[in-house]
């Protein structure tokens, strides 16, 4: 039973195209997150979310948005998808936003902008 | 600033040889430390994290890091390594302001028979 599930886990599309992926959690942590790793595998926080309160990574453009329907889903969606967006989007989640709190991280979803 | 510096892009050990790999911060406090793997196709596991107290952390898969707060380094070792080890390791510092964790460039671990 997956902790922390993504879909897709592959996304192919083109350039200017709105698309989302999706995330769910089930081990009914309090705090989300998204990561976005890049060609070279670093890893960058995008956004946290912790009981409705969303925190940006000031360096993510606004064509980026998570939703939350509720705390055990954070959905990112991307408008006007850019070539320097494809790359591999990891949500994970934890407990609290606390270091003590283990961080889990889904599979990941390798978005390739053409 | 708060950073974190994997200066081993790629590695590569025998099976059955002893492995370390190099991990230092800049922190102006006693960060808390975290070694991640991630191997191909999969999200990131956790394999052990510092917070305080005994400076010599054991974690799961058979891996240890050691805190050398002299040096700023978090060094991941494993006395032997076995061929499902191969993977990327991430070392990670956590949490600054708003970040929960900030990760290394990570390094990539090959295992040859």
């Amino acid at each position: 039973d997956t902790a922390v599930s993504q879909t897709p886990k592959y996304l192919v599309t083109q350039m200017g195209n709105d698309k989302s992926i999706k995330c769910e959690q089930n081990l009914g942590h309090d705090t989300m997150y998204w990561y976005k790793q890049d060609s070279k595998k670093f890893l960058k926080i995008m956004f946290s979310y912790n009981n409705k309160e969303l925190i940006i990574n000031e360096t993510v453009p606004n064509r980026f948005s998570p939703k939350s329907p509720d705390k055990a889903h954070l959905n990112l969606h991307i408008n006007s998808l850019e070539l320097g967006d494809s790359a591999v989007y990891f949500c994970a989640s934890s407990q609290k936003m606390t270091a003590e709190a283990e961080a889990f991280f889904g599979q990941g979803t390798r978005l390739t902008v053409v | 600033a708060q950073s974190v510096t994997q200066p081993d892009i790629h590695i590569t050990v025998s099976e059955g040889a002893s492995l370390e790999l190099r991990c230092n911060y800049s922190y102006g406090a006693t960060p808390y430390l975290f070694w991640y793997v991630q191997s191909p196709g999969q999200g990131l596991q956790l394999l052990l994290k510092y917070f305080s107290g005994d400076t010599l952390v054991q974690g799961i898969k058979g891996f240890e890091a050691e805190f050398k707060r002299s040096q700023s380094s978090f060094n991941l070792r494993k006395p032997s390594v076995h061929w499902s080890d191969a993977a990327e390791y991430f070392c990670a510092v956590g949490p600054f302001g708003n970040e929960k964790l900030t990760f290394g460039t990570g390094t990539r671990l090959t295992i040859i028979p």
